[in-house]
């Protein structure tokens, strides 16, 4: 079975530029997670969805930071403009409906210059 | 304060030795706790959850003492394989927000 997918592995962006981060979970999965892990921090939790729903989304930094489910399959999150304190490393993770065990994906090291 | 707190380390220990992690959790809501493990520049992955009653798996035991809001993790007999961060989580009953400590470093040396 394959297992949480996340592209592109590395972004190096500008700041001020666009950057779209995708995350495809394991199929099936309604739960649907993103974090963040800035260098020498905890992971971070950004936001959870349920299906296409954001079930919570408070731990998005700002307005700069948009997450989509369409559909409930795939999800991105886009950062929009980029500051150099966005960089770090995405993690997507996903989980079966009622379960709190959570499956990570590989994650994408965004570096924002 | 943070939310989950751990110990970031490093610790060396040599193979074979027993090691044991702690940490701690100050949201009273939480729930659900686990033991993650993280190698370098990989993705988290679920190493045990954690009970109440305490819960083995081979050479890794979890306890969580809630009146204290305690959780530990000890490892026995470690391999070289077992050198990883270990990530405390908590998960609160609602939503299930996820909150991870900062990770606690063990390298084991041959």
């Amino acid at each position: 079975e394959a297992g949480v997918t996340q592209f592109p592995s590395h972004s190096v962006i500008e700041k001020g530029q666009t950057v779209t981060l995708r995350c495809d979970p394991i199929s099936g999965h309604d739960n649907l997670y993103w974090y963040r892990r800035v260098m020498g921090k905890e992971i971070k939790f950004l936001l959870h969805f349920v299906k296409e729903s954001k079930q919570d989304e408070s731990g998005m930094p700002n307005n700069r930071f948009l997450a989509e489910r369409t559909g409930g399959t795939y999800s991105t999150l886009k950062v929009q403009p980029a500051e150099l304190e966005d960089s770090g490393v995405y993690f997507c993770a996903s989980s079966q409906e009622r379960s709190v065990e959570q499956y990570f994906g590989p994650g994408t090291r965004l570096t924002v210059t | 304060r943070k939310e989950v707190e751990q110990d970031p380390g490093p610790f060396n220990v040599p193979e074979g030795a027993t090691v044991a992690f702690n940490c701690t959790y100050s949201n009273s809501a939480s729930q659900s706790f686990f033991w993650y493990r993280q190698d370098c520049r990989k993705e988290p992955k679920l190493l045990m959850s954690v009970y109440s009653s305490g819960n083995e798996d081979g050479r890794f035991t979890a306890q969580l003492n809630r009146a204290s809001q305690y959780i530990s993790l000890l490892i026995r007999d470690s391999k070289l394989s077992d050198s990883a961060t270990y990530l405390c989580v908590a998960l609160d009953g609602g939503y299930q927000k996820v909150t991870f400590g900062i990770g606690t470093k063990l390298q084991v040396i041959p």
